[in-house]
């Protein structure tokens, strides 16, 4: 597809388990973000790479949470432990210039 | 912190009507602003990205202002459309070049009605 697909579309996980977010980016994209957003709020910034390399963590809420991209390409979001306050829809942004073209995103509740 | 904030938190017309969203921010410095269409359960879709030397761009009926000098935009749509029924997201760059992480507000959701 032409487009930044991501998934599961949905994921329930209890709390304590380990889960792992897909993003695929739209191909040729360099940049590459991770994005978390609550119910009704805005996105917020989690993570950038650019390539392969993690230029930005700074967003990440913990060191539960860890991103990796390593051909620069696929990229998968790991949240280990989860717990309630995990629950939100994560995003996945690639660009190749100014512009960012979101994915539709992954639902993660934790019960 | 640099913030973002829109007004109103949400907004219903009738089918047809014009509307306009406003957003204030303090994300300094400043490298340009953009304003987002969230559908339900999608991810965010560009509708406008202006730099600091622009201060009115369109997209079909949507229209966007700023202004730097005060920090605000607004977010204007004619003859909205049931379709338009969406969050409306203002998110600023604050960092010069490309690919530079966003400052999001916490958006507009808007209802059009018949």
């Amino acid at each position: 597809g032409a487009g930044v697909s991501q998934s599961p579309r949905y994921k329930v996980a209890k709390r304590g388990q380990d889960v792992a977010l897909r993003c695929d980016p739209i191909s040729g994209h360099v940049s590459l973000f991770w994005y978390q957003q609550a119910l009704g709020q805005g996105p917020e910034f989690l993570t950038y790479f650019q390539n392969e390399a993690q230029l930005d963590k700074s967003g990440l809420p913990s060191d539960r949470f860890f991103a990796e991209r390593p051909e620069g390409s696929v990229s998968t979001l790991k949240i280990q432990r989860t717990q309630q306050e995990d629950s939100a829809v994560y995003l996945c942004a690639s660009s190749l210039c100014y512009e960012q073209y979101f994915g539709p995103g992954t639902r993660l509740t934790v019960t | 912190k640099n913030q973002v904030e829109q007004s109103p938190q949400s907004l219903i017309i009738l089918e047809g009507k014009n509307c306009t969203l406003q957003c204030n921010y303090t994300v300094s410095p400043f490298s340009n602003l953009r304003w987002y269409k969230q559908d339900t359960g999608r991810g965010p879709v560009s509708l406008t990205i202006m730099t600091f030397s622009e201060n009115t761009k369109s997209n079909g009926r949507y229209t966007a202002t700023l202004d730097a000098d005060t920090k605000q935009s607004s977010l204007h749509i004619t003859a909205s459309q049931l379709s338009d029924s969406a969050s409306y997201i203002c998110v600023v760059s604050g960092h010069p070049g490309t690919a530079s992480k966003l400052t999001f507000g916490t958006g507009t959701r808007l209802q059009v009605t018949l």
